[in-house]
């Protein structure tokens, strides 16, 4: 099993549709969580962080559930310019090793 | 600060050759990561540095290759002899680790993009 699972999608979409994505993890131990997101042939950058209390950025919402070791991203009012690749990044357990799920494909249109 | 920089961003050699990729770590980062993303396999870690220790070089595919860090600001990650199938773009990343015991989001350099023909 991986240690990071995503659906690779993708997830095509009208604008203004609101979409969910998720991830799992498979170390508890795990203590930092995030979403990147990577445009076509450009290094990963950070969406936002995920924190334990769930957060807010926008039109993002970033949930955390330790319980069932899960991650979600909630987009809503989708524009064109959401188009890329989601990653789930963990920092895995004591050796805070930095691990990337393989990423789901969003694709909104108009 | 310049974020992380890596050299080249392209790169094109003949099988057999010995390839080495450059990166500079954002100052005061104590993390440093190397990354492998090809599209039949996403992003794969090779190998991760701590104090310019390596950690876990676990992800790193065989003997042909190998990472080095002299030092906080420098490390390389070396192909000999490269082969078609390490074809990809090769990403650096570093990290600091905050005192109430979780690491700082990584940040990326542009990559390196490789083929060997």
């Amino acid at each position: 099993r991986k240690e990071v699972e995503q659906d690779p999608g993708p997830f095509n979409v009208p604008e203004g549709a609101t979409v969910a994505f998720n991830c799992t993890y498979s170390n508890s131990a795990s203590q930092s969580f995030f979403w990147y997101r990577q445009d076509c042939r450009k290094e990963p950058k950070l969406l936002m962080s995920v924190y334990s209390s769930g957060n807010e950025d926008g039109r993002f919402t970033a949930q955390l559930n330790r319980a069932s070791q899960y991650i979600s991203l909630l987009i809503r009012d989708s524009k064109l310019s959401d188009s890329a690749t989601y990653l789930c990044v963990v920092f895995s357990g004591g050796y805070n090793k930095l691990i990337f799920g393989a990423g789901t494909r969003l694709a909104v249109h108009p | 600060d310049a974020g992380v920089i890596q050299s080249p961003r392209h790169e094109v050699t003949e099988m057999g050759q010995e390839v080495t990729l450059r990166c500079k770590p954002i100052s005061g980062h104590d993390y440093l990561f190397w990354y492998r993303q090809t599209m039949m396999r996403g992003l794969e870690l090779l190998i991760y540095f701590n104090n310019n220790v390596p950690i876990d070089d676990s992800g790193m595919p065989e003997d042909r290759f190998s990472a080095k860090m002299p030092n906080a600001s420098f490390s390389t990650l070396k192909i000999q002899p490269s082969e078609p199938r390490d074809s990809a773009v090769y990403f650096c990343a570093s990290s600091s680790w905050r005192r109430r015991g979780a690491n700082t989001e990584a940040f990326f350099g542009q990559g390196t993009r490789l083929t060997v023909v």
